[in-house]
């Protein structure tokens, strides 16, 4: 079945620094790709989303860009800040389906 | 601006009692779900629904019912508690049944079952 896999954290950097966070897929046809973030204390919310290949995300200085060929969906940002520190997931979804999660990233960013 | 609230934000209870989680939306969306949280296994899916009174079982759903009697509404029940139940709990709604559309997602409620 499809499924998302993401790379285990925690992820430390310090402010500034440059993000990646991989993100992989297995899917058999074309599901849309999304980041969600989670801070501390609160619910889920979308951080950005494409949905086709090629497609480029992007939110809050956070970029990922859509790789069919490789599959992936890897999320960057060119320099962090502590207010970054959070869970973040990367999700597939098929039409008529349900969402799928990776197991999610924490990222913790120290001034 | 679009809501999703979750009744509680923490929730205690005992072994064998029976639990109501409830979930509201005030985006008249027509899909709502229920998710468990643990560490190192992210977000599971138990039930989903995609209509009043429709409700389907996600990954996850023994020991779970859902209700959905109102559009806006979805409430997971736990049935008679259980230890390994003790999670975070987090609904989400989303517009259209059959769609890859953003959910939209409550604070979650924290249970812990003693």
């Amino acid at each position: 079945g499809d499924s998302v896999t993401q790379m285990e954290g925690p992820v430390t950097l310090s402010e500034e620094a440059f993000l990646t966070i991989n993100c992989t897929y297995t899917a058999t046809g074309y599901p849309s790709l999304f980041w969600y973030v989670q801070y501390p204390g609160e619910g889920l919310q979308l951080l950005l989303k494409a949905t086709k290949a090629d497609d480029k995300g992007s939110n809050k200085g956070f970029e990922a860009t859509y790789r069919k060929e490789t599959t992936s969906f890897h999320l960057e940002k060119g320099s962090v800040q502590v207010s970054d520190s959070a869970v973040y997931f990367c999700a597939l979804h098929q039409a008529g389906t349900a969402l799928i999660f990776g197991k999610g990233t924490t990222l913790s960013v120290s001034s | 601006d679009v809501k999703v609230t979750q009744s509680s934000r923490y929730l205690v209870k005992r072994t064998g009692e029976k639990v109501f989680l409830e979930c509201v939306q005030d985006m008249d969306h027509e899909n709502m779900f229920w998710y468990r949280q643990d560490p190192g296994l992210g977000l599971r899916l138990i039930y989903f629904s995609y209509d009043v009174k429709m409700k389907e079982k996600g990954d996850i759903p023994e020991g779970y019912s859902v209700s959905r009697e109102k559009k806006e509404r979805f409430s997971l029940i736990l049935e008679s508690a259980s230890t390994n139940q003790t999670s975070m709990y987090l609904c989400a709604s989303s517009p259209r049944p059959g769609s890859t559309d953003t959910q939209y997602f409550g604070p979650g409620t924290r249970l812990t079952v003693l």
